[in-house]
């Protein structure tokens, strides 16, 4: 199966840069994931790694090492409006084990 | 224009009393899924569609059911909600697996 791990919050200002990271435990995936979801929203996709590396998203950008079993995803000039939380997602080859969500990081963003 | 559409965006239902939420979708793709998601919690699958193609996930209880009677419509079945149940139910589609997903505005799903 898989098993994700985000940190639980972060609070930076507007116009910093933050980076969240995830770390994972699986048997095999196709891809690592990144959505947002505002309060009472729903998730909105923001970026995918299917490969090694960096991929970059205008203000947003996201990365993936398999061999350390590690990604992140990275916001830059940070606004308001990306208060939110931010969830790593996994789609995985096992039966049974489809899509898998992380816990989430709620991200903070003060003025 | 909505893309993902989740009928009703609040139900109500009572203890043990089957209730069913539905999904649209105009975006013809292949694949459709149903999440459960409770309160500061990450969405967890319950089950997808690959076309008509069935996928249950391990942990998902027998209490739920889903059914797609054709590529547009999605239906997800709570035969006998219990507490535990309440949650916001959320569907989502994607073209093909392991593609981006676009979510619906989910259904908020209250057990009295």
């Amino acid at each position: 199966g898989q098993s994700l791990e985000q940190p639980s919050e972060v609070t930076a200002v507007e116009g910093a840069i933050v980076q969240i990271n995830c770390t994972y435990q699986t048997s095999g995936f196709y891809g690592l994931s990144w959505y947002q979801q505002h309060d009472g929203g729903a998730p909105t996709f923001l970026s995918y790694n299917a490969l090694d590396g960096l991929e970059e998203t205008g203000r947003f950008s996201s990365f993936l090492s398999r061999s350390d079993s590690y990604g992140y995803l990275l916001l830059q000039e940070l606004q308001m409006k990306d208060s939110a939380s931010y969830f790593c997602a996994v789609e995985g080859k096992d039966y049974g084990q489809n899509f898998v969500f992380g816990p989430g990081t709620r991200l903070s963003v003060l003025p | 224009d909505a893309m993902v559409i989740q009928n009703p965006r609040y139900q109500v239902t009572q203890f043990g009393k089957p209730v069913t939420l539905s999904c649209s979708q105009t975006l013809n793709h292949n694949v459709m899924y149903w999440y459960q998601q409770k309160s500061s919690q990450a969405p967890k699958l319950l089950f997808h569609y690959y076309d008509k193609d069935f996928n249950n996930e391990a942990d998902t209880p027998d209490n739920f059911q889903s059914r797609r009677p054709n590529t547009s419509f999605c239906f997800l079945d709570i035969r006998s909600p219990g507490l535990g149940d309440a949650a916001m139910y959320l569907c989502a589609t994607s073209r093909e697996a392991a593609d981006t997903q676009y979510f619906g505005p989910g259904t908020r799903l209250t057990v009295l």
